[in-house]
């Protein structure tokens, strides 16, 4: 399965936007690039997923690179509600593995 | 309401007890997932089943005793526990196994081995 690399920590100010990166380079060309997040004491949430085309929810966005070895998660408005951690996971012939994941802060 | 309920949300148990965690969701999804959260680990992928079958099993000792008696309720029958599985688990569904298929997780079982 392919491996991702994610900041362990990331801090935003309230009603900015938030850009989460994710690198997985040795992705391959079916796997799946999927975000959840996992708020305290809360089991781990789907944000959203894509395959090779940006795709837009009402959550968040997700850009994928041309060479799909790279992601950002896009949080358009950050409310102090965003703050968890975000996980960056990507899915081929086995069901997801999660890495440590990204601890978004807001500040309010 | 995750519509993937866990019970029950704490436990603390002895080393010499029995116990089983319950899942059970409710958006008639086909397959279900074992998780376990440790503190500082990444969450770790323990069974899968798909229409009520393991799939995947991924080298958890024989004291963690998966069951899933339909394809909405799903089981983890504990014994002999040791304190290092002191854990966070968590079980999720989806609606395949399939690698474009979102999992819906639940709340978790807070476990405590004494």
């Amino acid at each position: 399965d392919a491996k991702t690399t994610q900041p362990n920590s990331m801090e935003s100010n309230e009603e900015e936007p938030v850009h989460l990166p994710c690198n997985h380079s040795t992705i391959s060309g079916t796997d799946y690039i999927h975000w959840y997040r996992q708020l305290p004491s809360q089991g781990p949430e789907y944000v959203i997923h894509g395959l090779t085309s940006n795709v837009n929810n009402r959550m968040a966005s997700l850009a994928i690179a041309e060479d799909r070895k790279s992601s950002t998660l896009i949080l358009h408005r950050a409310t102090l509600r965003d703050a968890a951690v975000y996980y960056c996971s990507i899915s081929g012939n086995t069901p997801l593995v999660f890495g440590k994941g990204t601890r978004l802060s807001v500040i309010a | 309401e995750t519509g993937v309920t866990q019970t029950p949300r704490h436990l603390v148990m002895g080393m010499t007890n029995k116990k089983s965690l319950k899942c059970e969701q409710h958006l008639g999804h086909n397959a279900m997932y074992w998780y376990k959260q440790s503190a500082k680990k990444p969450l770790e992928l323990m069974f899968v089943y798909s229409l009520e079958e393991r799939v995947e099993n991924n080298s958890v000792p024989s004291r963690f005793s998966p069951e899933c008696p339909n394809s909405s309720h799903l089981f983890l029958h504990l014994h002999t526990l040791q304190p290092e599985d002191s854990a966070l688990y968590l079980c999720a569904s989806s609606q395949e196994t399939a690698v474009d298929s979102p999992l819906h997780f639940g709340n978790g079982t807070r476990l405590t081995v004494t």
